[in-house]
């Protein structure tokens, strides 16, 4: 299937200070990706939809002030937890849609575990 | 919107047993089913998928069933190996992805 890489795997910070996540699908074109966010034993929460060249489209209740995001290019989408506080602290797992003839289908990163202090 | 339901939560089998996994769906338009495998502290992967012109599909060890009329899919894992041991999401797929709460497969030795 198609690779989604993303990076980093695991990131612990200090209260206040911001990190960047990237999200690359290394063999193919990714027009549309996706940020979730997903707590221990729970399922997968959708943050926001990624548009290349355009601006992110978020979920009810998900700050964009808070998670930024950028798709600058077909094959790069960031998520910039910004002033993090440890209530951020989660698994974080972006996505990409892989598009064919009626056979399109969603691929995952390998998610980022953040720890806030 | 979908709502997906996804039962067992949890499941637990002997090595070699069969394991069911079982979701319904609500939205006739959703027509794209995948499965996928989550182990700890990683992605998910997909596995398998299933789409709304067909009935069943296999891959080895794994299967996915799917019955339009009563809006519900299923996933079988034969010949269940320690390796199968992992958190399942299935999702409902028609203008945006849903996906069920999980389940989590334990395969004993």
């Amino acid at each position: 299937g198609a690779v989604v890489s993303q990076h980093p795997s695991r990131v612990i910070c200090k209260s206040g200070t911001s990190v960047k996540i990237e999200c690359r699908s290394l063999d193919f074109q990714a027009t549309t990706m996706f940020w979730y966010r997903q707590f221990p034993k729970q399922s997968l929460m959708l943050m926001a939809t990624s548009n290349e060249g355009s601006k992110a489209t978020y979920e009810q209740g998900v700050e964009k002030d808070k998670f930024l995001i950028n798709h600058a290019s077909l094959t790069l989408s960031t998520l910039t937890v910004t002033s993090a506080h440890p209530e951020d602290s989660s698994f974080y797992i972006c996505s990409a849609f892989v598009f064919g003839t009626a056979n399109e289908k969603l691929f995952f990163g390998s998610g980022t575990q953040l720890s806030v202090l | 919107g979908e709502n997906v339901e996804q039962h067992p939560s949890t499941l637990s089998v002997q090595e070699g047993d069969s394991a069911v996994i079982k979701c319904t769906y609500s939205d006739s338009a959703s027509n794209y089913f995948p499965w996928y495998k989550q182990e700890l502290g990683k992605g998910p992967q997909l596995i398998i998928d299933i789409r709304s012109n067909v009935g069943e599909k296999k891959d080895q060890r794994i299967a996915v069933t799917l019955n339009k009329t009563a809006k519900h899919f299923s996933l079988h894992i034969t010949e269940t190996q320690p390796e199968d041991s992992a958190v399942y999401f299935c999702a409902s797929c028609g203008n945006q992805f849903y996906f069920g709460t999980g389940t989590s497969l334990t395969v004993i030795p």
